[in-house]
């Protein structure tokens, strides 16, 4: 099946660094969404997007929709021990339809 | 508010066994999805519900699966029989019906070994 290419596969960072990670794909989607994974959980959502170029915040989180609407990215300023996890982009054609995931994105951070 | 509950959280079993895995979405949820997670695919859908009915089971890799969901509260992914590379962490989400793609809530997950 279809999948998201994101980049980067891991990243290993030092507490209050930020941090960057994107998302890519050969086709248009209208909905992106971010989610984070703990070991032995289900995905969670950070953010969710609607409209190409908008640009949202959750907390430490900033997620921008791409203006082709193939892409995306999520930025967290300051990071923390506790955002260690694995990031997943998601994107979604109309219609609640089901979620194409990128491959994720592990994060370690490094007190 | 209760998430969206899966059961059971593991499921060691010998291959050629029947699985079944359950789900709650949650209460309101008129979508439910199920995933499969695994390390060299990542997520993938296998088959999704709207109002109980299956709409896609494209994902569904053959006959050995099948989905039902007999009400609004409640879906089964049924594997039989299970062989080893059934392996995998499967995963139930649920979302609701809006005047725009609404966002998926994801259970903890079914670690399922098969050996």
């Amino acid at each position: 099946g279809q999948q998201l290419n994101q980049s980067p596969q891991s990243m290993f960072i030092q507490e209050g660094e930020d941090v960057s990670m994107n998302c890519t794909s050969s086709s248009i989607f209208n909905t992106w969404l971010w989610y984070k994974q703990d070991p032995g959980e289900g995905p969670v959502l950070l953010i969710a997007l609607y409209k190409a170029g908008e640009l949202t915040s959750n907390g430490r989180l900033t997620a921008q929709f791409g203006t082709t609407r193939k892409d995306s990215f999520l930025n967290i300023s300051a990071s923390i021990p506790s955002d260690v996890g694995i990031y997943f982009c998601a994107g979604q054609k109309p219609g609640n339809t089901p979620l194409v995931f990128g491959k994720g994105t592990r994060l370690s951070v490094i007190a | 508010d209760a998430g969206v509950i899966q059961s059971p959280r593991h499921e060691v079993t010998e291959m050629g066994q029947e699985v079944t895995l359950r789900c709650k979405p949650i209460s309101g949820h008129d979508y439910l999805f199920w995933y499969r997670q695994t390390m060299m695919r990542g997520l993938e859908l296998l088959i999704y519900f709207n109002n109980n009915v299956p709409i896609d089971d494209s994902g569904m890799p053959e006959d050995r699966f099948s989905a039902k969901m007999p009400n609004a509260s409640f879906s089964t992914l049924k594997i039989q029989p299970s062989e080893p590379r059934d392996s995998a962490v499967y995963f139930c989400a649920s979302s609701a019906t809006g005047n725009r793609n609404q966002p998926q809530h994801f259970g903890d997950g079914t670690r399922l070994s098969i050996l």
